[in-house]
């Protein structure tokens, strides 16, 4: 069965620091996606990045950067320099096909509470 | 384009009520899922609508259930409401045909049973 797993329930961080969020995944699918999400206080969730199961490359979008490690099942995101307004959930995903049939299903793990103090 | 819409955003029902939600997906995009946020639970997947037809179901009882209208438009009904039934439900759509899975996800609708 799917599963993400996000070890750090909650992190406090003062701004500038850097922070990074972790993110282990555990599948049966050779072929998969993996996804970052930002709740803010809102509750909309917002799209931060795919990855898909093939490309390990690292990505950098402005502050953000995501770290795919294929062989430790990992998938961590680290906010450089953190804002005030980088405070929200970050939920990390995984993409569960059902056997092929289905493209509309993720798992998520239990989201991390980010909290940067100004 | 216009984001993926969500109403009621509030709601409160008593138990033993059914509520129905509705979700409007952005435009060009024919799958919609839906999710259960509670404190508890986490984000649950409820089901997958595509082209009209359900297309995944999560664990959740059959009081749970949703259909597709040909605009793409989705509804989720949930009878005989009971507490535990209190969540933040979030509607998704996609455009799998271009990026599967990658979902955009509505502000939700924040259901409170009493």
């Amino acid at each position: 069965a799917q599963k993400v797993t996000q070890a750090q329930t909650e992190i406090s961080v003062v701004e500038k620091e850097d922070v990074t969020l972790d993110c282990v995944y555990e599948t049966r699918d050779t072929t998969y996606y993996l996804f970052w999400y930002k709740q803010p206080p809102s509750g909309e969730l917002v799209f931060l990045i795919r990855r898909n199961s093939f490309d390990e490359q690292n990505e950098i979008s402005g502050r953000y950067s995501w770290n795919f490690q294929k062989s430790t099942s990992s998938f961590n995101f680290t906010i450089t320099a953190s804002q005030v307004v980088d405070s929200a959930v970050y939920f990390c995903a995984l993409s569960d096909n059902a056997g092929g049939t289905s493209y509309g299903k993720l798992t998520f793990g239990q989201g991390t509470i980010l909290t940067v103090h100004p | 384009k216009a984001g993926v819409t969500q109403t009621p955003r509030y709601l409160i029902k008593t138990r033993g009520q059914q509520v129905t939600l509705s979700c409007s997906p952005i435009s060009g995009h024919r799958s919609v899922s839906w999710y259960q946020q509670t404190p508890g639970q986490g984000l649950q997947f409820l089901f997958e609508y595509f082209s009209e037809t359900q297309r995944n179901k999560g664990n959740f009882p059959g009081r749970f259930s949703g259909r597709q209208f040909s605009n793409s438009r989705s509804e989720m009904n949930v009878s005989t409401l009971e507490l535990g039934d209190s969540a933040l439900y979030l509607c998704a759509s996609s455009q799998e045909e271009v990026r599967p899975y990658e979902q955009y996800f509505g502000p939700g609708t924040r259901l409170t049973v009493t």
